[in-house]
């Protein structure tokens, strides 16, 4: 059965520092990435996904992550960050839908970012 | 869009009593999950609907916790009786999916904070 860690629980860091947050995935199969990320008191929004091609994944607000099959690993990184992406981040993994079944979403516990002046 | 819909946004009861939650889903999405937010557990999907059918509930905790969906607009979590052990984020999401099998981009609902005293 696949799962996700996050390494991290919380990041702090200042305004306009790069960012990384850390995300290994455990899978024997072939497997679609997904980071999502959760703003105070409101739902999960994608932040960008990897179903299959290039390994590096631009997402929105200048976020991307990198798919390492060898190391297992899909880390989210930022080279400027803004007051803004405080959030707590959701790394995601689903296996290829077997026959009959469907890819089902397992999410990490979350690493909550914290961008200080 | 008005993007999903979850009603209440808050929610508190007393432990025995029936809690419903409900959800309207993004007009032309066939995929409605229920996942539950914890700081325990982090989150979990509760149960999986495509084109209105229940396709996988097997997160549902027990027999407590049921879910519907009458039609492809609406879609309702019950927990009766309810317990402290509850109280959570509840949130909704929806999908287009091309198959039953294909999951890419959930969008969420705000959720429900659901504390049961």
């Amino acid at each position: 059965a696949q799962s996700v860690t996050q390494l991290d629980s919380q990041v702090p860091v200042f305004e306009e520092a790069p960012v990384e947050l850390r995300c290994n995935y455990s899978s024997s199969v072939s497997v679609y990435l997904f980071w999502y990320v959760q703003y105070p008191n409101q739902g999960l929004q994608l932040l960008l996904k990897y179903l299959s091609g290039s390994t590096l994944v631009k997402g929105i607000n200048g976020f991307e992550a990198e798919f390492n099959k060898s190391q297992t690993s899909f880390h989210l990184r930022k080279p400027s960050v803004h007051i803004s992406d405080t959030a707590e981040y959701f790394c995601a993994v689903s296996d290829q839908a077997p026959p009959g079944g469907y890819n089902k979403l397992i999410f990490g516990a979350g690493t909550r970012l914290a961008v200080h002046p | 869009d008005a993007g999903v819909i979850q009603s209440p946004r808050h929610e508190v009861t007393e432990m025995g009593q029936e809690v419903t939650l409900r959800c309207k889903p993004i007009s032309g999405h066939n995929s409605l999950f229920w996942y539950r937010q914890t700081m325990m557990r982090g989150l979990e999907l509760l149960i999986y609907f495509n084109n209105n059918v229940p396709i996988d509930d097997s997160g549902m905790p027990e027999d407590r916790f049921s879910a519907k969906m009458p039609n492809a607009s609406f879609s309702t979590l019950k927990i009766q009786p309810s317990e402290p052990r509850d109280s959570a984020v509840y949130f909704c999401a929806s999908s287009f999916n091309r198959d039953v099998a294909t999951n890419e981009k959930l969008f969420f609902g705000s959720g429900t904070q659901l504390s049961v005293l």
